[in-house]
This record gives C-alpha cells, sequence and structure tokens, in this order.
C-alpha cells in the first residue's frame, strides 16, 4: 500500500536558522507530491506540489522541496526560519492526477524559538 | 470570499445520537472531499465527490454516509456517533483538473 511517512513528529529550530521537515514516500510509481501547513485552529494550504515539472519546488513564504527519485524522498526546506513558520506541516502524495485524492502523512510540529 | 464554510465548528455527541456536519463552498469547485484528522496519523479521506450528483468512499468510510446536495454543498453524516469518531473534521474543496485542496477550518467533534 501507497504510505507517507514524515520523519520527526516535532522539530524546533531557532529564529534564522535552517528548516528542514522530512518526508519519504512509498510507491513503485513516481507520484505527484505535496506540502500542506496548518497555522492554529485553521484548515490546511497547500505550500507547494511536485507534479514532475522540475525536482526542486519552489513555494510561498520562502520554502521549496526536492524531489529526489533514488531516496523516494521530498524534503522540505527553508533557509532561515521566522517566527511565523510555526505551525504543523504535512506531507502528501496522489498516485493519480487531477483529484485531490490524497495520502497525507503523520505531520511535523514546527516550534520556531526566537 | 468565504472559500470553504463548516458548521458546526465545535460538537459533544452522546454514543449513539446522529448528527450532521454541513459544508459549503463558494468557488464553484467540482470536487468536494471529507477528511478527518487525527493526533499522529496525519489526514485521511473519508469520502470525496468528484461532481454534483457522485460520491465514493476514501479509505475510511464505515460508520459515515454523504450527500451532495448540490454543487455547493456536501454534507458528511454520522447516524450512530461511536467513540472512535472523536476526530476533526475538515471539508476540502478543488477545482476541477487540479490537485490543490482548498480546505474549511475544520469540525471539532467529541463523542463521549
Amino acid at each position: 500500500a501507497q504510505s507517507v511517512t514524515q520523519l520527526g513528529s516535532h522539530v524546533s529550530v531557532s529564529e534564522g536558522a535552517l528548516v528542514l521537515l522530512r518526508c519519504n514516500y512509498s510507491s513503485s510509481v513516481p507520484p505527484y507530491l505535496f506540502w500542506y501547513v496548518q497555522y492554529p485552529n485553521q484548515g490546511l494550504q497547500l505550500l507547494l506540489k511536485y507534479t514532475s515539472a522540475a525536482t526542486l519546488v519552489k513555494g510561498i513564504n520562502g520554502f521549496e522541496a526536492e524531489f529526489k527519485k533514488s531516496e523516494t524522498s521530498f524534503h522540505l526546506t527553508k533557509p532561515s526560519a521566522h517566527m511565523s513558520d510555526a505551525a504543523e506541516y504535512f506531507c502528501a502524495v496522489s498516485f493519480s492526477s487531477n483529484t485531490g485524492k490524497l495520502i497525507f502523512g503523520q505531520g511535523t510540529t514546527l516550534q520556531v524559538k526566537p | 470570499n468565504a472559500g470553504v464554510t463548516q458548521t458546526p465548528k465545535f460538537q459533544v455527541l452522546k454514543t449513539g445520537q446522529s448528527m450532521t456536519l454541513q459544508c459549503a463552498q463558494d468557488m464553484n469547485h467540482n470536487s468536494m472531499y471529507w477528511y478527518r484528522q487525527d493526533p499522529g496519523m496525519g489526514l485521511r479521506l473519508i469520502y470525496y465527490s468528484a461532481s454534483e450528483g457522485t460520491t465514493d468512499k476514501g479509505e475510511v468510510p464505515n460508520g459515515y454516509n454523504v450527500s451532495r446536495l448540490n454543487k455547493r454543498e456536501f454534507s458528511l453524516r454520522l447516524e450512530s456517533a461511536a467513540p472512535s469518531q472523536t476526530s476533526v473534521y475538515f471539508c476540502a474543496s478543488s477545482d476541477q483538473g487540479t490537485e490543490k485542496l482548498f480546505f474549511g477550518s475544520g469540525t471539532q467533534l467529541s463523542v463521549l
């Protein structure tokens, strides 16, 4: 069965430090990959998505993610964390295009310390 | 722009009670979804509707029913609530031909 694994349920960084949130997927077929962010008491918002056009994907708020087929990974990074980045981040996959039927990872809570 | 609106925001039920979660979107999207969010498990798809008049099961449909009332509205019904259905429920919609989901702010449901 297809699955998504996010390594680390909680990540803590200092303001200005590099953010790295890890995501691995299991599939024999390259999927469509997404990162969503959830701020407290809100629904999820799309940060970025990979759909095979380019392996390095840039999203909103300075985030980017790199698709590495050999490692079945799609890690999310941001060079310099801001306090407003504190939220829960979800990696998700879809194995068919044109559908919002996603398989989500468990989520990673990002804490940003001043 | 309201986007995706869910009601109620909070609900407490006793085991065996029934209720309907309401969802409406004003973006003229064809597809609508119901997900549940549980700690440590991410979001799981309960039901979806690819277009008006169609519904289909997702990953965890047991204990739920849905109705796509019209293009705007997609409701989720719990016929006989169980404690295992305590969760946060999210409705989402997407435009035809895209994977980008727009989420509502969620309904926090507790079943005692």
